[in-house]
């Protein structure tokens, strides 16, 4: 099972609302990463967990909180969001935070801010 | 910080027509992965290559890593519809951070039946 999976696949919010995305995998890697993607863009690095701990972190704005409860699972918890923020939001995660290997993406998360 | 520059960001062509894209640099990588993305997925790994000159074929792709590992080529033969998508490049330079990933511009392939 090579399969991340997200959740919502799409999503709609306000500039004053709070919303999560979900990440999970179960291949038992170590590693998980969130990304933003513009249209017709490349995909960008936000964050990266390593054994569950946020090992970078792109300078991301602090409306963009992630989470790692346990080693399957990778939160991006969004409040007062800006309508550029709109963007496709990709996980990934790969097998060994200190090698640099195949990253395994989930399908994204759209993101519409209104 | 490293230029990375990838060309063409555009390619629409018919069925059956060659191409070939490419992902330069002025900066030695230690490996460079490409990977293609497909419309409403996330991007796939299509390859890896780490050794100065080395050419990896997978199916109608054809992987090239330049001699002095500062540039690589993706060269598809008789393009089918299924291969459309977003093509990236992502070099992995020398002592880099593990699991940092910096994509190439794209090349967005339109393949015409």
């Amino acid at each position: 099972d090579t399969e991340v999976t997200q959740t919502p696949k799409h999503l709609v919010m306000g500039m004053t609302n709070k919303k999560s995305l979900k990440c999970e995998q179960h291949m038992g890697h170590r590693a998980m990463y969130w990304y933003k993607q513009k249209a017709k863009k490349p995909p960008e690095l936000m964050f990266v967990y390593s054994y569950e701990k946020l090992s970078i972190n792109e300078s991301v704005p602090s409306r963009f909180s992630p989470e790692c409860p346990n080693s399957s699972l990778l939160n991006l918890h969004l409040h007062a969001l800006q309508p550029e923020d709109s963007a496709l939001y990709l996980c990934a995660s790969s097998r060994d935070p200190r090698r640099q290997e195949t990253q395994y993406f989930g399908p994204g998360t759209r993101l519409l801010v209104l | 910080t490293q230029l990375l520059e990838q060309s063409p960001q555009f390619l629409s062509i018919q069925e059956g027509e060659n191409l070939t894209v490419y992902c330069n640099s002025s900066s030695v990588f230690s490996s460079l992965q490409w990977y293609r993305q497909e419309p409403g997925e996330g991007p796939v790994l299509l390859v890896t290559v780490v050794t100065g000159g080395e050419v990896k074929k997978l199916k109608r792709l054809t992987f090239q890593f330049g001699d002095a590992r500062k540039d690589s080529s993706l060269h598809i033969t008789a393009a089918q519809p299924g291969d459309t998508g977003l093509y990236l490049c992502a070099p992995v330079p020398l002592g880099t951070s593990y699991g940092k990933l910096t994509f190439g511009q794209g090349t967005i392939l339109t393949v015409h039946p």
